[in-house]
């Protein structure tokens, strides 16, 4: 079966520190990979999905970027934190090709920038 | 483009209480539509999901939902509410444009009381 890991699951960082949140998914090849926010009382903000190793699409324009070095990784970065950026980020994948797919959500990772 | 709406932030009901969770959406195309839902400080765990088969979907916890075109309503209902239910609940839509991304609403909070 299919797992996903996302970590570290909480993190308190200093404004202007670099960020980096990793996460892998197991058990599937070639995902497609999301990284998705949930600021405090919102709903979920997708920030960035990946087709392919190397390929990113961003959502919204952000201190934040993404890579996926490998087909099953899928990195979520910073190199100033912003107070902005404070928030609960979630990692997600679904399979590939065939609309109405379920996306499937990592554990999430609490971010706290003071 | 899509959007979901979620009417109302907070929903209570006591223990044993039908549940009822409004969710409305906008598609310029067909739509898949699914409810999540998250307990405190994990991820979001898919509860359904409507693929254009049976309007009337059922998932997991007792929980189901009925598509109704006409109203462009996607709402979600348990006959019996547990304290264990307790918890956020989201509404999300994706369309038929071949690739996966779900835009969510802003959420519903389910508050159950004994």
């Amino acid at each position: 079966s299919q797992t996903i890991h996302q970590w570290p699951a909480t993190l308190v960082q200093p404004v202007g520190s670099p960020l980096s949140l990793e996460c892998t998914v197991e058990g599937t090849s070639n995902p497609n990979l999301y990284w998705y926010r949930q600021a405090a009382g919102r709903g979920l903000q997708l920030l960035f999905y990946s087709v392919g190793i190397g390929q990113i699409s961003s959502e919204v324009p952000q201190n934040l970027s993404a890579s996926r070095p490998q087909d099953r990784q899928f990195i979520l970065s910073s190199k100033k934190l912003l107070l902005s950026d404070s928030g609960f980020y979630l990692c997600a994948w679904s399979a590939q090709a065939i609309s109405g797919n379920t996306i499937y959500f990592g554990e999430g990772s609490w971010l706290t920038v003071v | 483009a899509q959007s979901v709406t979620q009417l109302g932030s907070h929903v209570s009901v006591s223990e044993g209480a039908l549940v009822l969770l409004r969710c409305n959406y906008s598609s310029s195309v067909p739509p898949y539509l699914f409810w999540y839902v998250q307990y405190p400080n994990q991820g979001l765990q898919l509860l359904l999901k409507y693929t254009s088969a049976a309007t009337l979907v059922k998932g997991i916890n007792g929980f189901e939902a009925e598509f109704k075109k006409s109203e462009t309503s996607f709402h979600l209902t348990k006959p019996s509410a547990h304290m264990s239910d307790a918890a956020e609940y989201f509404c999300a839509v994706s369309g038929d444009t071949g690739f996966q991304k779900l835009v969510f609403g802003t959420g519903t909070r389910l508050l159950v009381s004994p």
